[in-house]
Parts: C-alpha cells; structure tokens; sequence
C-alpha cells in the first residue's frame, strides 16, 4: 500500500536538545512538505521541498532544520533555537504538479520537559 | 490573523445538513481545498473546485463558490457521526507554488 508516514508518533525532549522527526513516503511524490499545527491555528508551513537536494523556507522556518537526500525522505530537525517546540507537526507529500493535493502523515506530537 | 477565515464551531443534529464557511483574500487563486482531519490524525483532502466554476458537487459533498465576494462553502448532506472532525478550507496562491494557505478550521461535531 502507497502512503506517507511519520515517526514517532509522540516524542518527548528536554529544553536544549535537538530532535529529529521522521517522514518517509512511497508514493513516488516529487513533493514534500512539513507544518506545525498548534491549538486552534491553522497549519503553518515550515519548510518544503519540490526536488531531491532542495528545498524552501515556509513561513515559520527558524529554529528548524531540513535535509532532502533521497526522493522518499524528508527528516525534520526541531533545533534548541526553536524557542517554542511543543506542537503536532505534519509531514506531507504531493505531485508537483498538484501542490493543492496534498496527501499527510498520520503527525508526531512532540512536548519539550 | 488567517489570511484565510473560518468560523471554529459548527454543532449539528445526525441527518441534517452542515454547512461550513469560508471567506479567502487572494482573489487570483486558481483551486480552494477542503481537508478534513480526524482527532489525533493528519489531514484528508475531501474535495477541490477550481476557480471558474461555482458549485461542484461528489457524493454528499457540494462546494459553493461566490469568487465575487471571496466566499467558499461546503455542505454535507445527511451529516454522520463519522463526520465529526475539524474541516479546513485551503487556497493555493498563485504566486507562491506549493504554499497552500489554510484557514484555523471548523470543528464539526456530530450529535444524535
């Protein structure tokens, strides 16, 4: 079965630590994106990627980190410098063609101690 | 704020129609999206409609667009408590591939 997921499904970090959130997808997408969905707020884009080895800021990218090293993969580093970490993050994918037609991970809730 | 506006709550009866609004600023805009997310889950998309059309309709789903005052809705007919969920309604900006914009979402809750 075609699909995306992510890992882990709840993650718990101290306050300086960095955290590495996981999203793998077998869909043969182009595309991939991560967002963060905090209480009553719509999703905020962190970073996407159209390509392998490329990739953009989204609208709320500090404190975050990327890489895009094979077609299937596309980890998210949460970094100390994120000042406010606790949240449900969602990884994404999608033809890029078709950048509406997003299909999404099942989420990692990551809360810093 | 949202550049793209939702009310938060919608409470509605078992069998009856719901109907979720949404109002979006970017009038260039060529597809508006409704995802739906379930408690603890990522997002599904339900449906799309492309800007030139007024009204797309897919099982119990209708779509509404009124491009000339920016407002989106969806109906779901005979709702089911399995439609309780949160119901985002997204744009994708024409100047900004792959930014799709998405409002707070509705929560839609289901009662017998």
């Amino acid at each position: 079965d075609g699909g995306i997921t992510q890992s882990p499904k709840y993650l718990f970090r101290k306050e300086g630590q960095n955290v590495t959130l996981s999203c793998e997808q077998n869909l043969n997408h182009d595309a991939m994106y991560w967002y963060r969905q905090d209480p009553g707020q719509g999703l905020r884009l962190i970073y996407y990627s159209q390509i392998v080895n490329d990739f953009q800021k989204g609208d709320i990218a500090e404190g975050y980190s990327v890489s895009r090293e094979k077609k299937e993969s596309f980890p998210l580093t949460v970094t100390s410098a994120q000042k406010n970490p606790t949240a449900f993050y969602l990884c994404a994918s999608s033809i890029r063609t078709k950048a509406g037609e997003q299909f999404f991970g099942p989420g990692t809730r990551l809360t810093v101690l | 704020g949202e550049d793209v506006e939702q009310s938060l709550f919608l409470s509605v009866r078992e069998g009856d129609s719901s109907v979720i609004n949404c109002t979006y600023t970017d009038s260039s805009s060529t597809y508006l999206y409704w995802y739906k997310q379930e408690p603890g889950a990522g997002l599904q998309l339900l449906t799309y409609i492309f800007s030139n059309m007024d009204m797309k309709q897919d099982q119990r789903l209708t779509v509404l667009l009124n491009k000339k005052d920016k407002h989106l809705s969806l109906r779901i007919a005979d709702t089911q408590t399995g439609d309780s969920a949160i119901y985002f309604c997204a744009e994708i900006l024409v100047d900004s591939w792959g930014k799709l914009q998405f409002g707070a979402g509705t929560q839609v809750v289901v009662t017998p």
